[in-house]
């Protein structure tokens, strides 16, 4: 109940195509999805959010995409380019018990010039 | 200069040994959290706080512990007990309700 499950596990993508990395979870007590970048040797960075309550959310080349009822959420990256190669990592939370985030198992992606 | 900070980048110790790792803030966050990073296994929460003096057990907190004596600061001892403790150790931090700002992390490296 508690897993997120995130696929695929690695993603190799050519310059200017989109990359879609999809997560699932089961504990509909979930209301908040953010998923993380991370380079190698690096901290993940906050990307994007999103709540239940929304279907999809833009920022720049970033989608997050929520189906509330399949339980599932995906990132989408528009026009992908060489510096998106990172690691991505989804998760899920509740913002309003004890903040503690289920992680996904990440997604490499590599972005082919 | 706003941010987490963790030291250091690289820690290598001896089978046997408790070592320490370092977590300080200066975002005035309530919460702070240590997570473990495996390859392939995604972060894993060993310990979080939500107030000073204040902290619960994670998902793997056997052979760990920690302190919460200041807003700032949340150490993180990895002990003797810890059976596997090579790994990248990251810590985080948000407000009570808010978005988890993650440090550089610190890779231990146990022999």
């Amino acid at each position: 109940q508690q897993q997120v499950k995130q696929s695929p596990q690695s993603l190799i993508v050519q310059k200017g195509g989109i990359s879609i990395i999809n997560c699932a979870y089961e504990n509909t007590a979930f209301d908040y999805f953010p998923w993380y970048q991370q380079f190698p040797g690096k901290g993940p960075a906050l990307l994007i959010a999103i709540r239940p309550d929304v279907s999809e959310k833009k920022e720049g080349r970033f989608t997050i995409s929520f189906n509330k009822s399949a339980k599932q959420f995906s990132l989408h990256i528009m026009d992908s380019q060489p510096g998106d190669s990172a690691t991505y990592f989804c998760a899920a939370g509740y913002q309003g018990g004890s903040e503690k985030l289920v992680f996904g198992k990440g997604t490499k992606l590599t972005v082919n010039p | 200069d706003g941010g987490i900070t963790q030291s250091p980048k690289y820690l290598f110790r001896k089978e046997g040994q408790n070592v320490t790792l370092s977590c300080e803030q200066n975002l005035n966050h309530d919460a702070m959290y240590w997570y473990r990073q495996d390859p392939g296994q995604g972060l894993r929460l060993i310990y979080y706080s939500q107030i000073v003096n204040d902290f619960q057990k994670g998902d793997i907190a056997e052979g760990y512990s920690v302190s919460r004596e200041k807003k700032e600061s949340f150490p993180l001892t990895v002990t003797s007990a810890q059976k596997n403790p090579t790994a990248f150790y990251l810590c985080a931090s948000s407000i009570l309700l808010g978005e988890q700002y993650f440090g550089p992390g610190t890779r231990l490296t146990v022999t």
